[in-house]
Parts: C-alpha cells; sequence; structure tokens
C-alpha cells in the first residue's frame, strides 16, 4: 500500500539553526501538506502546497519556515532559526485532491524535532 | 467549517462494537464528514469520510443521521490495536480545506 514517508523520524538541533524535514508523498498525490503537533497537544495545520506553490497557511507558518518541492517526489519544510517553542511532531500529509471525492490526506509518522 | 463535538474518552471491550459519536449541528450543506485516528503519536490515520450517505469500508462504518448533524463511527469488532484518539473532522467539499483537528475521542479497547 502506497504511504507518505519521511526522514528523519528523530531530529535534535540548537537553537538558532535551521533544519530541513523530509518527505516523499505518495506518487500520484498533488496535494501536500505540513502540520504539527506539539507534545499533549492538537495537531495543527501549517501550510498546503500545490502546483509549485504555497495554497494556504496557518498563523504558525511565519517567514522562519518555508516549503520546497526540490524534485518530483520530495517535499520539505524548511526552519531558518529554530526556536525552543518549535520543538514537536511534524507531520507530511499528501492527497489527490483537495476537495470532493478522493480528498482524503494520508500522513506519514512523522519527524519528532527537538530543539536545545 | 463547522465544529464538532466529541466525548473525550471511551472504553470498549475487545470484540465488540465500538460506537463513537459525533455533533456537528452547524453543518453546511456542502461539508464533508472526515474521521481519522492517531495511536500514540503516530501520523493520524484516514478512517472514513462521507457526505451524507452511510459509508463502509474495510476499517469502519459511518453513520449520518438524515438531517446531518450528528454522525458515528462503528468499529464493527474492536482490537487492541484499535486504541487511539479518534478525530471527527468537518471539512469543505470544494476549494482548498485543510484538516482542522479537536480533541477527539481517547478510546481504550480492553481484553
Amino acid at each position: 500500500e502506497p504511504e507518505v514517508t519521511q526522514t528523519p523520524s528523530h531530529q535534535v538541533t540548537q537553537m538558532g539553526q535551521e533544519v530541513i524535514l523530509r518527505c516523499v508523498p505518495i506518487s500520484n498525490h498533488l496535494y501536500f501538506y505540513w502540520y504539527r503537533q506539539i507534545l499533549g497537544q492538537k495537531v495543527e495545520f501549517l501550510v498546503s502546497f500545490y502546483n509549485n506553490e504555497i495554497s494556504e497557511k496557518s498563523e504558525i507558518f511565519d517567514d522562519q519556515f518555508s516549503v520546497e518541492r526540490p524534485d518530483g517526489s520530495n517535499f520539505t519544510l524548511k526552519i531558518r532559526s529554530t526556536k525552543l517553542e518549535d520543538s514537536a511532531m511534524y507531520f507530511c500529509a499528501s492527497s489527490e485532491k483537495s476537495g470532493g471525492a478522493r480528498a482524503e490526506a494520508f500522513f506519514g509518522q512523522g519527524t519528532r524535532l527537538t530543539v536545545v | 467549517d463547522a465544529k464538532t463535538t466529541q466525548p473525550p474518552s471511551m472504553d470498549c471491550a475487545e470484540g465488540r462494537a465500538a460506537n463513537l459519536p459525533c455533533n456537528h449541528s452547524t453543518i453546511s450543506g456542502n461539508e464533508y464528514v472526515y474521521w481519522y485516528r492517531q495511536i500514540h503519536s503516530q501520523g493520524p490515520q484516514y478512517i472514513i469520510h462521507g457526505l451524507k450517505n452511510n459509508e463502509t469500508n474495510e476499517m469502519a462504518s459511518l453513520i449520518i443521521t438524515e438531517d446531518r448533524k450528528s454522525s458515528t463511527l462503528i468499529l464493527p469488532h474492536a482490537t487492541l490495536r484499535d486504541t487511539a484518539v479518534y478525530y471527527c473532522i468537518v471539512r469543505v467539499a470544494t476549494g482548498y480545506s485543510t484538516l482542522t483537528f479537536g480533541k477527539g475521542t481517547m478510546l481504550l479497547v480492553s481484553p
């Protein structure tokens, strides 16, 4: 069964450092998403991406965050200068469509980011 | 997107049906009901979604009331591996619509 894969599973970084979280969406999907979940809190939407541009973003997704689809298979989330409060599980997701049928999003297993 | 209300927790005996309710009284005609679950901080897992008709797949059944103001997710024969947080999410059917996760229902399946 096709699945979304994320690497690394766990990343530890020092405050102020840049991190790149990587995702390989399901191959025939066109819509890509990043969500995050701070420990013990809700899953929160960060950004959606379609046709090589951001289609929607939340207030969390400020100038420190960026996304990119550098090739035909990868989808990345970059945090330029990490803060302690960026520590969270980051989930990548993809869907075939954005609405109606076949709009269900499938999630990866996440990257646990720890900022020290 | 319309808000949903779910009980914070439920228990179910292994092998029995688990019926998870969700209230979405302000749902609009163009909004789907989606169900996801999250097993111990793993990525959310898609279960099922529907607009107004009842739906069934290999994981679960979704029963939507005729007025669409509430729904029930049914796991017909719950196993220990079904212990998870279950999220009921209402989502617009068209355009760019993301998933807004609430606190969900923590389902504990016991032997």
